[in-house]
């Protein structure tokens, strides 16, 4: 049971390119979530999945598109990488948003966007 | 604006003594409190939830308090080993049971020396 995993670890872009973060769990949860984490500032939602097929928008969905094609998989896609985006992204899953239900976090992405 | 805000930014201790760290929220309606640990280069993992009617809840050597009145919560970490050393999140769930919604703070960076 490897829980939620990502890849890749890290990655450097340059302005203007395109990538996608790939994020994997083996718990059967149905909520799914990608973060973005900056220097001085608490974990931010770009967007979520509430089950296969659907995703939403979160506090800061812009530049990024996801897709949940497959209920283990939540991938995360930059169209044209800026340096904003320089961030460490955390995929989350959870088995529902009931309450008291913790959120699983992967490991995180390291992304550099020069 | 629902905030949560955490002191001290960072704190250094000696291995074995005990510390406390601070959270306070202004999140409303309010659903439950998590506190999580990121080690350096990890996801973050949860150590205890709360909800409005807890005031007190344990995890080993972590023990979290809730005041749902004043809106503070801390977490007080007992007999500090070196393996503490880590940022320390506090997680504010917004709206009733059921809500996708978290607050996060921006941590506390714990540094345990031997």
């Amino acid at each position: 049971n490897a829980g939620v995993t990502q890849t890749p670890k890290f990655r450097v872009l340059k302005t203007g390119q395109s990538m996608t973060l790939l994020c994997a769990q083996d718990m059967n949860h149905e909520y799914m979530y990608w973060y973005r984490q900056d220097p001085g500032m608490g974990l931010r939602l770009i967007h979520y999945s509430v089950g296969e097929g659907t995703t939403a928008k979160g506090e800061v969905p812009d530049g990024y598109n996801v897709s949940r094609l497959k209920k283990q998989n939540f991938l995360l896609g930059l169209e044209s990488a800026a340096p904003s985006q320089t961030s460490v992204y955390f995929c989350a899953s959870s088995p529902s948003l009931a309450g008291g239900l913790r959120r699983f976090f992967g490991p995180g992405t390291r992304l550099t966007v020069l | 604006k629902n905030q949560v805000e955490q002191s001290p930014q960072s704190l250094i201790i000696l291995e074995g003594k005990n510390c406390t760290l601070q959270c306070n929220y202004t999140v409303s309606p309010f659903s439950n409190l998590r506190w999580y640990k990121q080690d350096t280069g990890r996801g973050p993992v949860s150590l205890t939830i709360m909800t409005f009617s807890e005031n007190t809840k344990s995890n080993g050597r972590y023990t979290a308090t809730l005041d749902a009145d004043t809106k503070q919560s801390s977490l007080h970490i007992t007999a500090s080993q070196l393996s503490d050393s880590a940022s320390y999140i506090c997680v504010v769930s917004e709206g009733p049971s059921g809500t996708y919604k978290y607050i996060f703070g921006t941590g506390t960076r714990l540094k345990v020396l031997a």
